[in-house]
């Protein structure tokens, strides 16, 4: 079936370091991706978005990777800080469903000092 | 103004009691969302309310019942709720029903006994 799903549960990395965290999809449809952090006792907060005509778009500190040919998206967190331990969702909005926005299972990001 | 506003932030509800979450955002949006989360899973979509209609239904039991009263204000009626109902309830608005961020609500930490 259709799905947004993640290759790697959890994720340790030292401070300093830079993060990769990827992300499959499987709806050739979908055109529009968001990174959410969550942190424990809280709603998902907004990191970085991209639309199916970009393979790349770079924030602060982040950078969203897409490659449609193998339906693969990634996020990277460069000198990775402790503030940055938390979990993190790929979503992805199926467009032939107006805006429904579908979670990936989540990735544990664990920020070692 | 960027905040999603729920309440009460935790509830504990025995399974004969009526209970609502309430939603609130004042940025404008006209897209609004509830989502199911339980420990250690992504959100799951509920509900999607467009321009004060509901636009998406995901199959949710009818014992949760959405209310858009105004575009500012979401309400999620419960009735009858079983323990495995349990979860976080969060709400999340987005500028529009296409392709644009969503954002989400801390939660309200529901508790069926």
């Amino acid at each position: 079936g259709e799905s947004v799903g993640l290759h790697l549960p959890t994720l340790s990395v030292q401070e300093g370091d830079n993060s990769i965290i990827n992300c499959a999809y499987s709806n050739s449809a979908s055109d529009y991706f968001i990174w959410y952090k969550q942190e424990s006792g809280k709603g998902p907060q907004f990191i970085i978005d991209i639309r199916s005509n970009m393979d790349k778009r770079q924030g602060q500190r982040v950078t969203v990777l897409l490659n449609k040919t193998v339906k693969h998206l990634s996020l990277q967190i460069a000198a990775t800080q402790p503030g940055d331990s938390a979990v993190y969702f790929c979503a992805e909005n199926r467009a032939e469903y107006g805006n429904k926005l579908v979670f990936g299972a989540g990735t544990i990001l664990r920020v070692k000092s | 103004d960027t905040e999603v506003t729920q309440t009460p932030k935790h509830l504990v509800m025995g399974m004969t009691n009526k209970k609502s979450l309430k939603c609130e955002q004042h940025m404008g949006h006209r897209a609004m969302y509830w989502y199911k989360q339980k420990a250690k899973k992504p959100p799951e979509l509920m509900f999607v309310y467009s321009y004060e209609k509901l636009s998406i239904n995901e199959s949710v039991p009818s014992r949760f019942s959405p209310e858009c009263p105004n575009s500012s204000l979401l309400n999620l009626h419960l009735h009858a709720l079983q323990p495995e109902d349990s979860a976080l309830y969060l709400c999340a608005s987005s500028p529009d029903n296409y392709d644009t961020e969503a954002f989400f609500g801390q939660g309200t930490r529901l508790t069926v006994v």
